[in-house]
Parts: structure tokens; C-alpha cells; sequence
């Protein structure tokens, strides 16, 4: 049963303007969250976090929204550049049972076009 | 330079041969994972380990094998009992010590087809 979901496979924007990941989760227990970009044929890499303890994280172009009460998670890039055309995964861990473990989303391929 | 190793990068087996991808890390990381991408699937959990000489079945374990003698080593092997192979293999550490919101570090990935 799939405990984070990422329900759009595919975006597409155009260079300059907003890209917005959306994610979604079931389980209660999660308090971190993360994002992933993936390139072909290469590992993830780290994109930024946020705790449960916040609503919203900042790095640069990037920004996370927590809402805990819909258990939605968003990855806003703006503006959006054709380097950010990559996979997007949602990642989800949290205290208890679920500690050292990442609960993955089938990722976002994000293409943005000049 | 710290980070996670993956050999080979691709790597072709033929039905019924079992094969270990190595995955090696300088990181001085407690945990480790392995994970399975296919297309449209994310990433799924095959084992991990928090600890050396301790690993624990993620969501697809059957047909894999995994060990941890070192703490800087996690290698898998793929037997011929796994049915479908082919796929693009991860590992990953994290750091469980301090900080428990601390993320997982990705190597860079082995491509196994199965011929």
C-alpha cells in the first residue's frame, strides 16, 4: 500500500515561470519530508526538507509546504530553468517503527521548456 | 572526497546466474539501503541495515540476499529466484547518530539486465 503518493506522473511548464510538485501521504506517524531530483541514469540527490514542526521551508528557488491537516506536501520552483527538468520524489520518514527509513512517492517527471 | 560507491555501472547476467552489486561508503554512516527503480514505480525498498551484522527485509525482498560486515560495505545479490531483474539499482546511507531527520545519500546507481 503506497503511504506517500505522488499523483502526477509528468509536468510540464514553461522556463520563468512556477512549477508546483504535489505530493500526498497516509500515515500519521510521518513528521519529515523530503525531496528528491533524479537525472537518468544517476542517484538522487538531496533537493531540501521540511519537519512537521513547520509549515514552510525556503532554499533559493525552492520552497516546501507542509499542510499536516490534509497530509499534503507541495515543492514550489520558481522561477523554473530547463536544468530543473528531472525527476521529482517525495520522501517521508518519521519516529518509532518507521526510524532510519524513507517511504518513497513514484515521482514527478517535471520537463520545462524555454 | 566522502560519498557512496556503486560497481559496476552496468551489468548484464544471464537467466539463472546470481550476481552482488557492491555498495561501499566513506561517510562513517550507521544505516544503509538498498532500493529498485523501475519505470512508473519510484523507488522500492529491496533490505537495509542500521547496524553492522543486522539487516531487516524492506517492501520486495524476495529473491535478494544482503549482507553487512562492515559498516562502510552493503553489498546485494541478485538470485535467480528474483523473476524480474532487470532494473536500476540504488543504495543509500544516512547518518542515525544526532540528528534524526538527517537524509539519505544516494550512489549513483548499477544498471542490471538480465539476458
Amino acid at each position: 500500500d503506497q503511504q506517500v503518493k505522488q499523483n502526477s506522473p509528468s509536468l510540464s511548464v514553461q522556463e520563468g515561470r512556477i512549477s508546483i510538485l504535489n505530493c500526498d501521504y497516509t500515515n500519521s506517524m510521518f513528521d519529515y519530508f523530503l525531496w528528491y531530483k533524479k537525472y537518468p541514469a544517476e542517484g538522487p540527490t538531496f533537493l531540501i526538507s521540511i519537519s512537521s514542526i513547520k509549515d514552510k521551508n525556503e532554499d533559493g528557488r525552492f520552497t516546501v509546504f507542509l499542510n499536516k491537516s490534509a497530509k499534503h506536501l507541495s515543492l514550489h520552483i520558481v522561477p523554473s530553468q530547463p536544468g530543473d527538468s528531472a525527476v521529482y520524489f517525495c520522501a517521508a520518514s518519521g519516529r518509532g517503527s518507521t526510524l532510519g527509513r524513507l517511504y518513497f512517492g513514484r515521482g514527478t517527471q517535471l520537463t520545462v521548456w524555454p | 572526497d566522502g560519498g557512496i560507491t556503486q560497481s559496476p555501472k552496468y551489468l548484464f547476467r544471464k537467466e539463472g546466474q546470481n550476481v552482488t552489486l557492491s555498495c561501499e561508503q566513506n561517510l562513517n554512516h550507521d544505516a544503509m539501503y538498498w532500493y529498485r527503480q523501475d519505470p512508473g514505480q519510484g523507488l522500492r525498498l529491496i533490505y537495509y541495515s542500521q547496524i553492522v551484522n543486522d539487516f531487516q527485509k524492506g517492501d520486495i525482498a524476495e529473491g535478494y540476499s544482503v549482507s553487512r560486515e562492515k559498516k562502510e560495505s552493503f553489498p546485494l545479490t541478485v538470485t535467480s529466484a528474483q523473476k524480474n531483474p532487470t532494473a536500476f539499482y540504488l543504495c543509500a546511507s544516512r547518518d542515525l547518530s544526532g540528528r534524526w531527520d538527517n537524509e539519505q545519500f544516494f550512489g549513483p546507481g548499477t544498471r542490471l539486465t538480465v539476458l
